[in-house]
């Protein structure tokens, strides 16, 4: 079946600007999650959606990221008002919920902020 | 923040030999995960161990929970060129929801 899908693949943009980032989830899956990946760095966790309860946004870096899933399935992350340092590449995770550890990682977006 | 330690950042092997990479942490893990990433891909999940002392294997990969429930390890066999990647382990803290801590990864190169 399909997996993760994310899009753009790529997106470059100039500082200040507005970036909005999707994320199309493994079908049926209920838990959706938002990674970011800086160059040599491992993944550090942004946020977390789990069915219908209220997102964990413990990992969002500044009140310039935002995300937002709509009818349990597509997710947006928004990032307001771009810096340089928040060049890196997006990954989102989706997973079953029986089995929410074993998260399934799309192939990301990498944003370039100039 | 929580760390997993994993080193060191590059391995250099034969094709056809073993190779072995720990990750460990001062904090107790509930589970350890092991990915593989490709350039360019995001991480594909390798092999998920829920149990302290569990010894799980996928193929020529094996890897362990350990019994202090701190580190665990990869052992890949007889190693083929596609196994070149970087490998990350992953793991979920008591009450963290679910939300992966990861270590910095190791890059495994493969020669021919």
């Amino acid at each position: 079946g399909a997996g993760v899908s994310q899009s753009p693949s790529n997106k470059v943009t100039e500082k200040g600007k507005d970036v909005e980032l999707r994320c199309d989830p493994i079908s049926g899956h209920t838990a959706l999650y938002w990674y970011r990946q800086s160059l040599g760095q491992g993944l550090e966790f942004l946020i977390y959606f789990q069915g219908n309860s209220a997102p964990d946004k413990s990992g969002l870096p500044s009140d310039r990221f935002s995300a937002e899933r709509t009818g349990g399935s597509v997710s947006t992350l928004t990032i307001q008002r771009t810096q340089q340092e928040d060049s890196a590449v997006y990954l989102c995770a989706s997973s079953a919920e029986d089995f929410d550890n074993e998260q399934f990682f799309g192939p990301g977006t990498r944003l370039t902020v100039l | 923040g929580q760390q997993l330690n994993q080193s060191p950042q590059s391995m250099f092997i034969q094709e056809g030999e073993d190779v072995s990479m720990n990750c460990t942490s001062s904090s107790i893990f509930n589970t350890w995960l092991w990915y593989k990433q490709d350039p360019g891909e995001g991480p594909v999940l390798l092999i998920a161990l829920y149990k302290a002392g569990e010894l799980t294997s996928n193929g020529r990969l094996t890897a362990q929970f350990g019994i202090t429930r701190k580190d665990s390890f990869l052992n890949i066999s007889a190693s083929i060129p596609s196994d070149v990647g970087i490998y990350f382990c992953a793991g979920t803290l008591t009450g963290a929801n679910s939300k992966l801590t990861f270590g910095k990864g190791i890059t495994l190169s493969v020669r021919p």
